[in-house]
């Protein structure tokens, strides 16, 4: 079965940091680009990041930009989202997917909460 | 960059009827797809490339639209169908529409 499974998130102080994982099964992620997205409960989605398949092209929300990094162990099969610098605005349901049929997102995680509170 | 506005924000209607969402784009839009949520649930891609069906998608799903202005027509609605509806120009730096919510009459 073609499956995204994400760990990471919970609750974090502001200015913390928190690793966002993503393991792919029942495909080679190497195939891919990958995203990640957000949702605030109630609200849209957002785009956060993609990576392309090897890895050499990023690109981040301007609302991220140098302080979220997105990378990918292909070896492992597995995308992370490194998140630093938290803020209140970063809270919400982090997704992350995989690009095709020209980067349209056909396999989803299941998402993962991330909570940012003194 | 490119905004999509989806219209309307809410959209009630009873089983059987049928449903049309609209997506409109700031500029054009050469990919634009569909996705289906459910509360609780992960997005679905419903459809891509403005009018091409995912993967086991029910036909009852159809879009339409080129440029600026797309549609989703769902021709019947089926109790699972009731949902949120977002648009989304796929690419590399893919916004999302707002979503319109299909609800119960």
């Amino acid at each position: 079965e073609v499956q995204l499974v994400q760990s990471g998130g919970g609750l974090v102080q502001p200015g913390g940091s928190l690793r966002l994982s993503c393991a792919a099964s029942g495909f080679t992620l190497s195939s891919y680009w990958m995203y990640w997205v957000r949702q605030v409960p109630g609200k849209g989605l957002v785009w956060v990041s993609y990576i392309n398949n090897d890895g050499g092209d990023t690109k981040y929300a301007d609302s991220v930009k140098g302080r979220f990094t997105i990378s990918r162990d292909n070896a492992r099969d597995t995308l992370y989202l490194q998140m630093s610098d938290l803020r209140a605005e970063d809270m919400g349901v982090y997704y992350c997917s995989r690009g095709a049929f020209f980067h349209a997102l056909d396999v989803w995680g299941q998402g993962t909460t991330v909570t940012v509170s003194s | 960059e490119i905004v999509l506005t989806q219209s309307p924000g809410t959209l009630s209607l009873s089983p059987g009827e049928r449903a049309t969402l609209s997506c409109r784009a700031s500029q054009t839009v050469t990919l634009l797809a569909w996705y289906q949520q459910k509360p609780g649930q992960a997005p679905r891609l419903l459809i891509y490339g403005a009018s091409t069906r995912a993967a086991g998608i029910p036909d009852r799903f159809s879009g339409s639209g080129s440029g600026t202005e797309f549609t989703l027509t769902i021709s019947r609605l089926e109790p699972e169908d009731y949902a949120v509806y977002y648009c989304h120009q796929h690419g590399r730096s893919p916004p999302f529409g707002g979503g319109t919510k299909v609800e119960i009459k």
